[in-house]
């Protein structure tokens, strides 16, 4: 069974750049969710799809970054502008059901991101 | 993240011994508490997980004990090994998991 596939890998721009990251759940999972972690640090949640609906995105500088899943498969992060704080690894995880006592969440490699 | 705090950040043992790493929560809403194991430029995975009905359980050479009352659980590594070296979350979870800071272990052969 293949994983989560992100992209890309690594991604170096200046400050007030804009990037964009895609993730590619894996086949079936309903539930989608962005982390930012950085360096030293645990993930931090940005964004919770379920399907193509978001279910929380309390923590997501909306000012700056925005995400969507269309069509409730695919997904994409965009920060739009950059700032140095955001330079962080992006990862991307997916899941088969939201509540209830099993739902391991399965994580991709990550998009390692760059701010100068 | 200021929901979990684990400790300790960093952890050098002896092969063969026993690791221990402790996560305290101040959420009563969280449903679900695993481990997330994480190598250098790999995203985190499942290493074990335990319900807040049951207070151990053991898999292998892991195993997570569970104090309800005390909002606490820990995982302990028996025999550890150099392929344990890694870093590892706890990860409470209400509707997604939230991480802690993380514990580097570092077993030396």
């Amino acid at each position: 069974e293949a994983g989560v596939a992100q992209s890309p890998r690594y991604k170096i721009i200046e400050k007030r750049q804009s990037v964009a990251f895609w993730c590619n759940p894996i086949s079936g999972h309903a539930t989608l969710y962005w982390y930012q972690q950085i360096l030293g640090q645990g993930p931090k949640l940005l964004i919770q799809f379920q399907n193509n609906g978001v279910v929380d995105d309390s923590q997501l500088p909306k000012d700056r970054f925005s995400a969507e899943r269309l069509k409730g498969v695919d997904s994409t992060l965009k920060i739009q502008p950059a700032k140095l704080e955001d330079s962080a690894v992006y990862l991307c995880a997916s899941s088969l059901i939201l509540a209830g006592y099993t739902g391991e969440l399965f994580f991709g490699e990550g998009s390692r991101l760059t701010v100068l | 993240q200021q929901q979990v705090k684990q400790s300790p950040q960093s952890l050098i043992v002896q092969k063969g011994g026993i690791s221990i790493i402790n996560c305290a929560y101040e959420n009563t809403a969280f449903d679900y508490f695993p481990w997330y194991q994480q190598f250098p430029g790999k995203g985190p995975a499942l290493l074990i997980a335990i319900r807040p009905d049951v207070s151990e359980k053991k898999e292998g050479r892991f195993t997570i004990s569970f104090n309800k009352s005390a909002k606490q659980f820990s995982l302990h590594i028996m025999d550890s090994q150099p392929g344990d070296s890694a870093t590892y979350f706890c990860a409470p979870r209400r509707t997604a998991l939230i991480f802690g800071k993380g514990t580097t272990l570092s077993v030396s052969s």
